[in-house]
């Protein structure tokens, strides 16, 4: 069964800075995707990034970037001049990617506070 | 932008009873999916519809859950007796159907079973 570890519950950025959110995975397969999921206090899961597991390049959408490391099974999620708005708890996510409409598997997720 | 809307936002039951989740994806998905997030916990799969069957289900969708696609637009998630462990956050998703498809999420109903 996959897995997704997310080691770091609390991390806190100046408005402004750059900040690298952690995860890792366990899987035995060779085709799948990895999410960003942004969760603000009002609970709605938000779709942030998206990266594909057989693309070398890594994703970047505006001020969020990932570093995707598929030999060591890393799959970090960089926000750069971070703003308030950001502030969220963070989910990393894996989906197996052989078929269509698989299940996500979630990490426990990374509270980050942005301060002012 | 299309978006998937949930209803009830918030939903109070007394255990035992039974409670319908209903959601409506975005149009054009035509899979569709339920997660449940207990306080302070990670979001958990639930199960996967398409085609007018459940496609996936984790070992937590056991009998006393059942998901249905009543009409062309609503897919809905029932509890039949709920217990106090039911509480949570319930979260519909949607995708097309392609390999590369994203689940896009609903805000969610929160269950406060009492």
């Amino acid at each position: 069964a996959q897995t997704v570890t997310q080691s770091q519950p609390e991390m806190s950025v100046q408005e402004a800075e750059t900040v690298t959110l952690s995860c890792t995975y366990d899987t035995s397969e060779s085709d799948y995707y990895l999410f960003w999921y942004k969760q603000p206090p009002s609970r709605q899961m938000i779709l942030v990034i998206r990266q594909e597991a057989y693309k070398q390049q890594n994703a970047t959408e505006n001020r969020f970037s990932v570093n995707f490391q598929k030999a060591a099974k890393s799959f970090s999620l960089k926000i750069s001049d971070s703003q308030l708005g950001d502030a969220a708890m963070y989910f990393c996510a894996y989906r197996r990617g052989e078929t269509s409409g698989s299940r996500l598997t979630f990490g426990e997720g990374t509270q980050l506070t942005v301060n002012p | 932008e299309p978006e998937v809307t949930q209803t009830p936002s918030h939903q109070v039951t007394q255990m035992g009873q039974e409670v319908i989740l209903r959601c409506v994806p975005i149009s054009n998905h035509l899979y569709f999916y339920w997660y449940r997030q207990i306080l302070g916990q990670k979001v958990e799969f639930l199960v996967s519809f398409y085609n007018n069957e459940i496609s996936e289900k984790s070992e937590i969708f056991d009998d006393q859950f059942s998901v249905e696609r009543p009409d062309g637009s609503n897919f809905t998630l029932k509890i039949r007796s709920t217990k106090l462990e039911d509480s949570a956050m319930y979260f519909c998703a949607s995708s097309e159907v392609v390999f590369t498809d994203t689940q896009y999420f609903g805000p969610g109903t929160r269950l406060t079973v009492l």
